[in-house]
């Protein structure tokens, strides 16, 4: 079966400009997650999707957003991008809500200039 | 106060000695609570979850909960050069929500 994919795995950006990030889940997984890892903060949930609906956010600003589409693909978008911004998102997909199945794609590494 | 706190190490043990990392969080009512390693340049992959007090073992890996102190625990057992990773401990609260701590780098030397 095949894991989960993020598109691009690389991205070089300017502040202002906005991007979307793509994540494949696995075949049968219903729910994707969004987290952004840096050195400093380690790991932050961004927020969840479930057939579609975005079912848990964590605590970023309203810049982030994502959605879901009906077969379980999900997009991330960052709008006016911020130095800060620069990170490593992750992807998760699993076939519930639990931390216990979730699978993490390889991430896509965000380098905002 | 973060959710989750951990040493973030580095943590350098002698190769088959015990590895011990400790995690301690916030919401008391937290339910769930997970270990992942992450090595250099790859994701998270996921090794124990625990949701009772007490221990739980699995392999050379022994996670400990006490939900009173608020405390995770990971025991890494005849730790191997291979144990060399980023360990995170990761606790979903009573929201929902799915908390990280910034992880612990542990260095097994052999």
């Amino acid at each position: 079966k095949a894991g989960v994919t993020q598109t691009p795995r690389y991205l070089i950006k300017t502040r202002g400009q906005q991007v979307t990030l793509s994540c494949s889940p696995i075949s049968g997984h219903r729910s994707v997650s969004w987290y952004q890892q840096t050195p400093g903060q380690g790991l932050q949930f961004l927020f969840e999707y479930f057939s579609e609906t975005q079912r848990n956010k964590g605590n970023f600003p309203g810049r982030f957003s994502g959605r879901q589409f009906s077969n379980s693909r999900s997009e991330m978008n960052v709008s006016t991008l911020e130095l800060g911004d620069s990170a490593l998102y992750l992807c998760a997909s699993s076939p519930s809500t639990s931390l216990e199945t979730q699978y993490f794609g390889p991430g896509t590494r965000l380098l905002v200039l | 106060q973060k959710e989750v706190e951990q040493n973030s190490g580095p943590l350098s043990v002698p190769e088959g000695a015990i590895a011990s990392l400790n995690c301690t969080y916030s919401d008391r009512g937290s339910q769930s609570f997970f270990w992942y390693r992450q090595y250099s340049g790859k994701s998270p992959e996921l090794i124990m979850s625990i949701y009772s007090n007490g221990d739980k073992e699995d392999g050379r890996f022994t996670a400990q909960l006490n939900k009173a102190s608020q405390y995770v625990s990971l025991l890494i057992r005849d730790s191997q050069p291979s144990d060399s990773a980023t360990y995170l401990c990761a606790v979903e609260n009573t929201g929902n929500q799915f908390y990280f701590g910034t992880g612990t780098s542990l260095t097994v030397i052999p």
